[in-house]
């Protein structure tokens, strides 16, 4: 059974700081992995899709990174800015039509001091 | 273009009574899915369906019933509410299922 990992759970910085937060997952038989974001109360918003032969994806200020043989991916967010403040979610979809659907994990809750 | 539309946005039920949450996509996806998520749990799959009369079970089937009967509308029916069925609910869309997912906004559900 596929499991995500978030780390670390929750994030305090100040403005300007670039940060990294990280995901892993126990089976590398990924299609894909997607990184949301979440505002408290509210839906997820897709920020970056990496497919499985695909080492990173940039979005302007973020990046994100995926080593599926080592089951980790990283999202960089550089010059933080009290408006990132949310949670960021990491998603794995599997690589068979049953198992498509996407496997979470719980989340980093960032917080982005002014 | 609305992209995966979520009614209600909030309800209350009590214990034992039932209801459904709709989900309609206008983005013509073939594979939609159900999440709930509860605090410190993330999001974990209630049942998906990979297109028009094809579902199945995910993780935390019991107590919930799908069916797809169109591409564009699959409803969430709660058969005999539980407290334990207290959560946020959230319905997803995918055009094959191997590509980027959509969301829709949420179902804040309460069961006294």
């Amino acid at each position: 059974k596929q499991e995500v990992t978030q780390i670390p759970a929750a994030l305090s910085v100040p403005e300007g700081e670039n940060l990294v937060l990280n995901c892993s997952f126990t089976d590398s038989a990924i299609y894909n992995l997607q990184w949301f974001r979440q505002d408290p109360g509210k839906g997820l918003t897709s920020l970056l899709l990496i497919q499985s032969s695909q080492r990173e994806q940039t979005s302007g200020r973020l990046n994100a990174s995926l080593d599926k043989s080592s089951g980790r991916s990283t999202l960089y967010i550089a010059a933080s800015q009290p408006g990132d403040s949310a949670t960021y979610l990491c998603a794995v979809s599997g690589t068979d039509t049953g198992r498509r659907a996407l496997t979470f994990g719980s989340g980093t809750r960032l917080q982005v001091q002014p | 273009n609305a992209g995966v539309t979520q009614t209600p946005k909030f309800q209350v039920l009590k214990t034992g009574q039932s209801m459904t949450l709709q989900c309609a996509q206008d983005m013509n996806h073939e594979y939609m899915s159900w999440y709930r998520q509860d605090p410190g749990m993330g999001l974990r799959l209630i049942h998906y369906s990979v297109g028009a009369g094809i579902t199945d079970q995910g993780e935390v089937p019991n107590g919930y019933n799908v069916s797809r009967s169109t591409t564009e509308d699959f409803p969430l029916r709660l058969l005999s509410a539980a407290p334990s069925q207290t959560s946020v609910y959230f319905c997803a869309s995918s055009f094959t299922g191997l590509g980027g997912y959509t969301f829709g906004s949420g179902t804040r559900l309460t069961v006294v």
